[in-house]
Order: C-alpha cells, then sequence, then structure tokens
C-alpha cells in the first residue's frame, strides 16, 4: 500500500521569508508522480507542483520549488518570499494518496 | 479551471435517508474520484472510476456507493446516512497517475 506522511501540522512563517514543509512516502513502485496542492479557506483544492520520479531534477513553479530525494522517498516544498496569500492548507499526494495536511501561517 | 462542478454544494439530511451527490466534468478525463475531508485525515479515497461503467473501492468505502453511465457523470451515493459520513466531499478528475482537478465541494451534514 502507497502512504504519505506529513509530520508538522501546523508551520508559520514571517511574510519575504522562506518555508519548508515536509512530506515523506512510501511505494513498491519505481515510477510514479507526486504533488503538492494548496486549499486556502475557500477550500477550492488547487494544483500547486509536481515532480515525476523519473526526472532527477527538481521542479520549480516560481517561487515554489521541491526537493525530491527518490531513495530517502522525500518530497519536500519550499515556499520563497512568502507571501500573505500563500496562507493555505498543504497536501502532499502520491498519485491519488494524500497526506494529512500542514496548515502554514503568514505572519506580517 | 478545470470545468467540474458538484452538486448539491451543501445538504443537511437525516439519519437513515439516502443522499446522492453529482459530479459532472467537461473535460473528457478518463479517471473521476470521490474524496472525503475531515480534520486531521486530509483526503481519503472512497471510489473512484477508470471508465463508464468501471469503477473500484478506496480506502474508505464502505456505506458508499457510486455509478458513472457516462463519461461526464460520476455519482456517490449514501445508501443510509449515518452521522459519521457528515464531511465535506470532493470530486475530482485525471488522466492516469497525472494531477487531479478538483471540484468546489459539498459540504454534508448529517443529524
Amino acid at each position: 500500500a502507497q502512504t504519505v506522511t506529513q509530520s508538522q501540522p501546523e508551520m508559520s512563517v514571517q511574510e519575504a521569508e522562506t518555508v519548508t514543509l515536509s512530506c515523506t512516502y512510501d511505494t513498491s513502485e519505481s515510477d510514479y508522480y507526486l504533488f503538492w496542492y494548496k486549499q486556502p479557506p475557500s477550500r477550492q483544492m488547487i494544483l500547486v507542483i509536481r515532480q515525476e520520479a523519473y526526472k532527477q531534477q527538481n521542479a520549480t513553479e516560481n517561487r515554489f520549488s521541491v526537493n525530491f530525494q527518490k531513495a530517502a522517498k522525500s518530497f519536500s516544498l519550499k515556499i520563497s518570499d512568502s507571501q500573505l496569500g500563500d496562507a493555505a492548507m498543504y497536501f502532499c499526494a502520491l498519485g491519488g494518496v494524500f497526506g494529512a495536511g500542514t496548515i502554514l501561517r503568514v505572519k506580517s | 479551471d478545470a470545468g467540474i462542478t458538484q452538486s448539491p454544494r451543501h445538504k443537511v439530511t437525516e439519519t437513515g435517508t439516502p443522499v446522492t451527490l453529482r459530479c459532472h466534468q467537461t473535460e473528457n478525463h478518463r479517471y473521476m474520484y470521490w474524496y472525503r475531508q475531515d480534520p486531521g485525515h486530509g483526503l481519503r479515497l472512497i471510489h473512484y472510476s477508470y471508465g463508464v461503467k468501471d469503477t473500484d473501492k478506496g480506502e474508505v468505502s464502505d456505506g458508499y456507493s457510486v455509478s458513472r453511465s457516462k463519461t461526464e457523470d460520476f455519482l456517490l451515493t449514501l445508501e443510509s446516512a449515518t452521522s459519521s459520513q457528515t464531511s465535506v466531499y470532493f470530486c475530482a478528475i485525471s488522466e492516469r497517475d497525472h494531477e487531479q482537478y478538483f471540484g468546489p465541494g459539498t459540504r454534508l451534514t448529517v443529524t
């Protein structure tokens, strides 16, 4: 069975600073996709970034980047220059298996 | 935004009544999913579909059934609603192994 673990229920960051959200996973597959989704208070789930396991290069989308460590089964999300609009619940996902989420608070 | 709608958006029902939630897509994606979201649990998969009339169970399928008679529609039925099924329900669509696009969610309260 595939599992996803997010060990940080809640994180805080000062506006304009950098924060890293952690995620570990387990799978017996060799080829798979990993995702980070954002859920703001509106409840709408929004894709932040995706990583294909066969690609060694870490994915980047503007201020969002990942640190993908395949051997360690780790997939962390780094948010640079944090903005108030980044405040949300963030979910790590392995295909359709989701972690419990991390609430990110951004302080002005 | 992907064309996914859910109906109803909010529903209050009584214990023991049947409830059907509808998910409709205009993207012609093959895969459709139903999740429930509860505090501390993230999103848990109830059922999914990989084509018309092709469905399979997810992690928390007990008490739920689904049907997919058309590519664009995926129905979730609570056969006899219980208070433990009070939750927010999300529909999602995708192509195989790719990112999922989510509907706006349905808040269901069972009293």
